[in-house]
């Protein structure tokens, strides 16, 4: 595909249920990365992947969410036993890095909004 | 990371010039300053990105004084679609081997009236 792809497009759960989001980023984009917004507020950054490996998994934000990406292509975000203030919106975005390449020159996906009831 | 300051909110007319400053007086020698633009619904989109002095694409132009301890982007003769939240972030290519966290914070509002 020309773009990000994320899925699904929304997801309504209950309460204490586990939630997988999945994104397709750009072919050939090595980087990887997941935000949280939530209603007017900005991009909370979540975790980061450079090929299938993720240096950095302190910007998620309890135990119940996790990560991770495979083949160097497709990521999955899972959140388990889910809360209500999990509801937001999860964005994914790629981007090519390379040795000349700044990693903020970062292509979004639509995002898949997540309400928890 | 080098933290970056820019006003909440900004109103502007159709046909004007906008030009929406951010502030970043700690920018390493190695980081880039990068604009995104996000409409309600939608992932952030990339605007421009620079370096130095002056860049200008299809879409806006980038100011950048010497001391690079601020940009501007400017948005010519601006319509109504580009009410929007607008993004500015600084970093450099290595960043992530640092185990920096990208901080787009919560942007300007941008609204155009008619």
């Amino acid at each position: 595909g020309a773009g990000v792809s994320q899925s699904p497009s929304n997801k309504v759960t209950e309460k204490g249920k586990d939630v997988e989001l999945r994104c397709d980023p750009i072919s050939g984009h090595t980087a990887l990365y997941w935000y949280r917004q939530s209603l007017g507020q900005g991009l909370e950054f979540l975790i980061y992947f450079q090929g299938n490996s993720a240096p950095d998994k302190s910007g998620l934000p309890s135990d119940r969410f996790s990560a991770e990406r495979t083949g160097g292509s497709v990521s999955t975000l899972t959140i388990q036993r889910t809360q209500q203030e999990d509801s937001a919106v999860y964005l994914c975005a790629s981007s090519l890095t390379t040795g000349t390449s700044s990693p903020y020159e970062q292509y979004f996906g639509p995002g898949t909004r997540l309400t928890v009831t | 990371l080098a933290k970056t300051t820019q006003p909440i909110s900004m109103d502007s007319y159709e046909g004007q010039e906008v030009n929406i400053t951010c502030s970043h007086n700690n920018i390493a020698t190695n980081d880039y300053i990068t604009w995104y633009q996000q409409f309600p619904s939608q992932g952030p989109r990339f605007i421009i990105q620079g370096y130095k002095t002056k860049v200008t694409n299809e879409v806006a132009s980038l100011f950048i004084p010497a001391d690079r301890k601020s940009s501007t982007l400017s948005l010519p003769r601006v319509s109504l679609s580009d009410t929007a939240v607008y993004y500015c972030l600084v970093g450099d290519s290595v960043m992530m081997n640092r185990d920096d966290k990208i901080i787009f914070g919560k942007g300007t509002r941008l609204h155009i009236l008619p």
